[in-house]
Parts: C-alpha cells; structure tokens; sequence
C-alpha cells in the first residue's frame, strides 16, 4: 500500500551545524505533510507543516520543502541545539481517507556538543 | 493553545483486567481525536479514528472489542483496553483535531505495562 518512509534512522549533527531530515513518501494523492518532534518518552510534538500547493514553508529555525515530482519532503533545521536532540516523523494527511494520519519510521537526531 | 491531555500518564495492571485512558483537548473542541500505539523505538501506528457522538472507525487488524473507544464530548475520548494481557504492553497516544485540513495535535502518551 501507500507508504511515507524516511532514508536515514540516525542522523549526528554537531551543535551549531544545519541538520537535514528527508522523507518519501509514495502517495501522489496527498496534499498535506507534517513533521513532528517526539523526545523520548512523550507525545509528538508538531514543528511544521505543509501543503501540497506551496514547496517550501519557514518557521522559527525550521524550514520544510516539498518536492512533488519526486515525492520527497525535508525538514531543515538551523543552527541545531541539544534540545534539539529527539526523533523526527513525517506525515501524511490523507484527506480523502477521513483526515487520517500516515506515520515515516522517524529519524533520530543526536547533537553532538 | 493547542493543549491535549492523557491521563494516566502511567499504568500497571495484572493481566485480565481492564484499563480506561482518557484524552482530553483543553483549549478547543476536538471534532475527531486518534488513537495510536507505539512499540519502543517504533513509529505511530493509528488504532482508531474517533468522531464526537459517533461510532469510532477502527484499523485493519484492531480489534473493536478489545479497544473501546468513546468519544462523548467535543473535548473528551476514552480508550479502553479490555481483558489486558502482556503484548497490549505499549505506548498509548491521542491526538485531537478541530475538524477536516486541521492539524493533529498529540497527547504526552500513556504508557501501560500489563503484568
């Protein structure tokens, strides 16, 4: 079936330096994509989203591209911190699924200090 | 804003029993809330979508008797695990939602150990 995945489960970056997560995802249909940030033992936290009509959203520190051609989403985070240390999951919203939720495997950041 | 609430944060229970978790959205009305699980170093995996005053839908493969879900108010859905046993060990999420192209919000998690 459809799937959203991510190309790599651990990611070090050293403090200061930019941190790049990538995800792929397979469904041409969906329109809307979301990074979370989950620290170990709590909820996920929502960071950025995004939507199929745009292909590049800012937030504070963090920047999401979307490349529909190629099915491909990344999350850009400058000047990484410690506290920036978690794992990262795209998603997908399949609208047309009833606003359901589909998960990537989640990338680990570690900040080196 | 954006608050979303579980309780209990943490649960043990002997095997058989049953164990209620509840998620709550503080600052607004949630017309659909989510349940996911999450084995340990794992990604979210949705149980059920839940619509306020409806019968929630369930995923291929979760059992709706086992899992029961109530969503009785725009702000408040309860879990059920029913006659638990050791492999319902997990990490329990909600997620609450204002309607259709809103964003999911997360609970902390409740994590449920059966003894």
């Amino acid at each position: 079936g459809e799937s959203v995945g991510l190309h790599l489960p651990t990611l070090s970056v050293q403090e200061g330096d930019n941190s790049i997560i990538n995800c792929a995802y397979s469904n041409s249909a969906s329109d809307y994509f979301i990074w979370y940030k989950q620290e170990s033992g709590k909820g996920p936290q929502f960071i950025i989203d995004i939507r199929s009509n745009m292909d590049k959203r800012q937030g504070q520190r963090v920047t999401v591209l979307l490349n529909k051609t190629v099915k491909h989403l990344s999350l850009q985070i400058a000047a990484t911190q410690p506290g920036d240390s978690a794992v990262y999951f795209c998603a997908e919203n399949e609208e047309a699924a009833g606003n359901k939720l589909t998960f990537g495997g989640g990338t680990r950041v570690l900040v080196k200090p | 804003g954006a608050v979303v609430s579980q309780h209990p944060s943490r649960v043990i229970c002997k095997s058989g029993t049953s164990v209620k978790i509840e998620c709550r959205s503080l600052d607004f009305q949630a017309t659909t809330m989510f349940w996911y699980r999450q084995f340990p170093k794992k990604s979210l995996m949705l149980m059920a979508t839940s619509n306020e005053g409806s019968k929630a839908t369930y995923e291929q493969g979760v059992e709706k008797d086992k899992f029961l879900i109530n969503h009785a108010s725009l702000t408040l859905s309860t879990l059920t695990v029913t006659s638990a046993h050791p492999e319902d060990s997990s990490f329990y999420i909600c997620s609450a939602s204002g309607g259709a192209k809103e964003t999911q919000y997360f609970g902390p998690g409740t994590r449920l150990l059966v003894l």
